[in-house]
């Protein structure tokens, strides 16, 4: 597609649950990021794949949290035992190559844990 | 970690007035880059900037990357409705393409 599709584009999920949140980048685009926005703040760093690999994943905020891109392309933020604080804007971008001013961002996904 | 500032938290101005937000860094950047996000939407890039002292423009938009690498200002001349948004200023540092991030500047435009 033109953009970087994210799906589901609001979630409400119960506490405890697993959630799944997907992003398909521009097609090409071998850099691909994950960002979490609160309410009220800028987006935060989570994790970023080069390809297949996640080249850095220090953001994630704990082990609850992990993602895959196993063909280089598509990618899922996954998010085990979901607490109430886990509520946010999951955002999604992608880019040619590695660099900040290269990224095309995502509508996000809204996650609700309630 | 970094931390950018980011003022003001908002605006109320009036169609046709210019407007002026900045962000302040406790660390150097070397990138300095300006997003504007409407409700629903992601972040979209307005002005990248390079190079300290660099003055760029985009149409209404002038951003400049402050000779100190620690801060950056982002004016708009002329506010139309459609200004309305939320923007954020957002850096990286030599070598990283992480994206640090401001709280945001609201700004609202009334006709």
């Amino acid at each position: 597609g033109a953009g970087v599709s994210q799906t589901p584009s609001n979630k409400v999920t119960e506490k405890g649950k697993y959630v799944e949140l997907r992003c398909d980048p521009i097609s090409g685009h071998t850099a691909l990021y994950w960002y979490r926005q609160s309410l009220g703040q800028g987006p935060e760093f989570l994790i970023y794949f080069q390809g297949t690999g996640a080249a850095d994943d220090s953001g994630l905020p704990n082990d609850r949290f992990f993602a895959v891109r196993p063909e280089g392309s598509v990618s899922t933020l996954k998010i085990q035992r979901t607490e109430r604080g886990d509520s946010a804007v999951y955002l999604c971008a992608s880019s040619l190559t590695e660099g900040g001013s290269g990224y095309t961002f995502g509508s996000g996904t809204r996650l609700t844990v309630v | 970690g970094q931390q950018l500032n980011q003022s003001p938290q908002s605006m109320f101005i009036q169609e046709g007035e210019d407007v002026s937000m900045n962000c302040t860094s406790s660390s150097i950047f070397n990138t300095w880059l300006w997003y504007k996000q409407d409700p629903g939407e992601g972040p979209v890039l307005l002005i990248a900037l390079y190079k300290a002292g660099e003055l760029t423009s985009n149409g209404r938009l002038t951003a400049q990357f402050g000779i100190t690498r620690k801060d950056s200002f982002l004016n708009i001349s002329a506010s139309i409705p459609s200004d309305v948004g939320i923007y954020f200023c957002a850096g990286t540092g030599a070598g990283s393409y992480q994206l640090t991030f401001g709280k945001g500047t609201k700004l609202s435009v009334i006709p």
